[in-house]
């Protein structure tokens, strides 16, 4: 089945540090990307997706890149504030499941000042 | 514009005891579904629903029951609540269950406790 794996959390950083957070994905056919961000006490957001190889996701200052040959959708932001704290979740859709989400296990971001 | 809507947003339950979790949408989605989030598992799905009078199980059923008998509402029902329920239960919901990149709804959460 499909399944995604994110890298081991939690992430510290200090504001204006770059921001890597790996993902990488397993799934037939071609699924969607997606990379959703949770603040503290809320639900989930849509942070940004890309839906075929090559193809760039963007939101926010956040980019991620669809990248079929090595089944990748690495999260990236140049520079981070302390407002991006959060937990940011990798998912799929559109492979074997349809349009039910896989999801990875979550990266809790922590920016200080 | 509401989104998807759940309530209550905390409940704590002592064992056995059931209750509903209520969720509502006002974009005429066709799918939805319910998760679970616990800590380090991300987010799992409990049941989905691909439209009005049509349901189906997800990886983590066990304990739950859902009905889809109108468009804009997705209950979950937990006949029995059980401590290992204790968790935050997300509704989502989006346009349609084919092609790709549909773009899925979160509700805001119920966090759920039983003691």
């Amino acid at each position: 089945g499909d399944s995604v794996t994110q890298m081991e959390g939690p992430v510290t950083l200090s504001e204006e540090a770059f921001l890597t957070i790996n993902c990488t994905y397993t799934a037939t056919g071609y699924p969607s990307l997606f990379w959703y961000v949770q603040y503290p006490g809320e639900g989930l957001q849509l942070l940004l997706k890309a839906t075929k190889a090559d193809d760039k996701g963007s939101n926010k200052g956040f980019e991620a890149t669809y990248r079929k040959e090595t089944t990748s959708f690495h999260l990236e932001k140049g520079s981070v504030q302390v407002s991006d704290s959060a937990v940011y979740f990798c998912a799929l859709s559109g492979g074997t499941s349809g349009s039910r989400l896989t999801f990875g296990e979550g990266t809790q971001l922590t920016v200080n000042p | 514009n509401a989104g998807v809507t759940q309530t209550p947003k905390f409940q704590v339950l002592k064992t056995g005891q059931s209750m509903t979790l209520q969720c509502a949408q006002d974009m005429n989605h066709e799918y939805m579904s319910w998760y679970r989030q616990d800590p380090g598992m991300g987010l799992r799905l409990i049941h989905y629903s691909v439209g009005a009078g049509i349901t189906d199980q997800g990886e983590v059923p066990n304990g739950y029951n859902v009905s889809r008998s109108t468009t804009e509402d997705f209950p979950l029902r937990l006949l029995s609540a059980a401590p290992s329920q204790t968790s935050v239960y997300f509704c989502a919901s989006s346009y349609s269950s084919m092609g790709m990149g549909n773009t899925i709804y979160f509700g805001e959460g119920s966090w759920l406790t039983v003691v």
